[in-house]
This record gives structure tokens, C-alpha cells and sequence, in this order.
């Protein structure tokens, strides 16, 4: 089946550990995202990537950094550097912005920094 | 920010139409109305979009009003597992930020038996 994957559903660090989510797609899917949402809340942008080998800041990207070294892989690192890391962090991907630019979300990763 | 305007919650009875509305007053002339939704704990999931005209495809229908500064999305008949929050995002169809969706903090629609 094609689709988004995201792993591990649930994840707990201790303060001040960099922790790396996984986030892989088999959509053949240029373009990559990373949202973090918080409880009440909207998704809020991090990071995103539009090609292998290239990827921006969105929002608040601070204290957190990616890699796209494939087109199917898109890792997010949650630094110490980020001072609530604690949240649901969410995956997308999507063909190349256009007018229909569908994005398909993983089901998430819930990160509890203790 | 985001630049909808929506309710922060809906009710409605399972088996009639829900009637979900945006404000989107400062839309561009390029810019597309988006709708989607997350069932709790899940990641979002798109239902339609728009530019003028309005739009039906198997999960709704969204209706764009004729100066475009609002819309409607109808869920013809919701059932218990509509209950989500629904997104509702203007954006244009641009590669690069300018065309990144921005999530406000949507609508919760609750469906009721």
C-alpha cells in the first residue's frame, strides 16, 4: 500500500537527549513536510523540503534540524536546543506545489521529553 | 497566521447535513480554499479545495461565495465518525512558502446520535 509512515507512534526522552523521528513515504513524493501541533492547537510548520538535498525553516524551526539525503526519507532531529519539545509531530508529503497540492499526513509521533 | 476566520465548534445531528463556515475576507485572487480535517490523534486529512466555483467530490461539497471572502463546507450527511476538527486554509498554488499551508485552529464538529 502506498503511503506515509511515521515511527514510533510514541516516544519518551529525557531532558537535554537529541532524539531523531523517522518519517518515510513510497508516494514517489517530491515534497516533504514537518508540523509540530500542540494540545488545542493548529500545525505549526518546522521544516520543509521540496527536493532531495534541499529543505527550509518554516515557522519554528528552532532547536530542531532535518535531513533529505532521499527522496522517500525525511528524518526530523528535536535538539536540546529546543525548550518544549514536548508535542505531536506530524509528517506530510506531497507533489510538487501546484494547485492540487494534497498533503498526505502520517498518523504522528508523540514525544514526551520527561 | 492563519487567514480564516472559523467557529470554534459545531454540533450536529448524525444523519443531517453539516454546515461548516470560513471567513476568508483577505483572500488573494490567486489564492485556493482548502478544507481538511484531523479525527483526534490523527494526522490531517484532506477533503477538497477550491478556487471560484464550488466543488463536490465523495466526502462534500464546498460552496465559494460569489466575492469569495467566505465558504461552506457540507458534510450532506454526517455520521458518527465525521466527528474531527475541519481545517479550513487559504494558500496559492506556489512552490516555495508562499504556497505552504498554514493551519488556524480549525473547527471541532461533534456528530450526535
Amino acid at each position: 500500500d502506498g503511503g506515509i509512515t511515521q515511527s514510533p507512534k510514541y516516544l519518551f526522552r529525557k531532558e537535554g537527549q537529541n532524539v531523531t523521528l523517522s518519517c518515510e513515504q513510497n508516494l514517489n513524493h517530491d515534497a516533504m513536510y514537518w508540523y509540530r501541533q500542540d494540545p488545542g492547537q493548529g500545525l505549526r510548520l518546522i521544516y520543509y523540503s521540496q527536493i532531495v538535498n534541499d529543505f527550509q525553516k518554516g515557522d519554528i524551526a528552532e532547536g530542531y534540524s532535518v535531513s533529505r539525503e532521499k527522496k522517500e526519507s525525511f528524518p526530523l532531529t528535536v535538539t536540546s536546543a529546543q525548550k518544549n519539545p514536548t508535542a505531536f509531530y506530524l509528517c506530510a508529503s506531497s507533489t510538487q506545489q501546484g494547485e492540487n497540492n494534497e498533503q498526505f499526513f502520517g498518523p504522528g509521533t508523540r514525544l514526551t521529553v520527561l | 497566521d492563519a487567514k480564516t476566520t472559523q467557529p470554534p465548534s459545531m454540533d450536529c445531528a448524525e444523519g443531517r447535513a453539516a454546515n461548516l463556515p470560513c471567513n476568508h475576507s483577505t483572500i488573494s485572487g490567486n489564492e485556493y480554499v482548502y478544507w481538511y480535517r484531523q479525527i483526534h490523534s490523527q494526522g490531517p486529512q484532506y477533503i477538497i479545495h477550491g478556487l471560484k466555483n464550488n466543488e463536490t467530490n465523495e466526502m462534500a461539497s464546498l460552496i465559494i461565495t460569489e466575492d469569495r471572502k467566505s465558504s461552506t463546507l457540507i458534510l450532506p450527511h454526517a455520521t458518527l465518525r465525521d466527528t474531527a476538527v475541519y481545517y479550513c486554509i487559504v494558500r496559492v498554488a506556489l512552490a516555495g512558502s508562499q504556497g505552504n499551508l498554514i493551519f488556524g485552529k480549525g473547527t471541532k464538529l461533534s456528530v450526535k446520535p
